[in-house]
């Protein structure tokens, strides 16, 4: 398999800008997490879904941030409008299940100006 | 709320040197995970432990249930090893699923 897929690998934007993120898990994963990981907070939980279905969304900074899993082989994390302060790495990561490891793709670099 | 604490911060070590990585937490917790962070690159995931010890190759990682702390072990460290390490619990309970996470220790090691 090709692990976790993420597209952008870079975006940059300028702030007031929508910016989509998108994920493909590894094929019979039923688990799909979203994270985001900068210098002062390290990496935080944004989002999981069990089966497509969002189950925990509490860490979903403000409205201007949304996500979805339309199927179970794609996901999506939108930012709209798109604030300098939302400059980070975005992780996708999926599991087996959710108890077990879990398979980080390579991240997308998000630099809002 | 759980704490994870991972020490020292930053290492830096001469190849051939063993490394002792520690991370601690305050609740309990369900399984612990040692992830691998090259710079600017992705995370890969080390182990995934519940009790006793794991070994994969030149790293070992352990974990004492009781006192609430994992060690990461690094055997003969190469300068390949140099990445940031990081620590993450995920509690027992109802959310399950939810990993918290060290903020990391970045290991440089030396030729």
């Amino acid at each position: 398999d090709a692990g976790v897929i993420q597209s952008p690998r870079h975006e940059v934007t300028e702030m007031g800008q929508e910016v989509t993120l998108r994920c493909k898990p590894i094929s019979g994963h039923n688990s799909l997490f979203w994270y985001r990981q900068t210098m002062m907070r390290g990496l935080e939980l944004l989002i999981y879904f069990n089966n497509n279905v969002p189950i925990d969304d509490s860490g979903m900074p403000e409205d201007r941030f949304s996500a979805k899993m339309p199927n179970a082989s794609f996901s999506t994390l939108k930012i709209q409008p798109s604030e300098p302060r939302d400059s980070a790495v975005y992780f996708c990561a999926s599991s087996f299940s959710a108890q077990y490891e879990q398979y980080f793709g390579p991240g997308t670099r998000l630099t809002v100006t | 709320k759980n704490e994870v604490e991972q020490s020292p911060q930053n290492l830096t070590a001469q190849e051939g040197e063993f490394i002792t990585i520690n991370c601690s937490y305050s609740v309990g917790i369900s399984a612990l995970h040692w992830l691998q962070q090259h710079p600017g690159g992705g995370i890969v995931s080390l182990f995934m432990l519940s009790s006793g010890k794991k070994k994969h190759g030149r790293l070992i990682a352990t974990i004492n249930i009781q006192e609430k702390h994992s060690s990461l072990h690094i055997t003969a460290s190469h300068p390949r090893d140099s990445a940031v390490y990081i620590c993450a619990v995920r509690e027992s309970g109802g959310s399950n699923y939810k990993l918290t996470f060290g903020k990391g220790t970045l290991l440089t090691v030396n030729p």
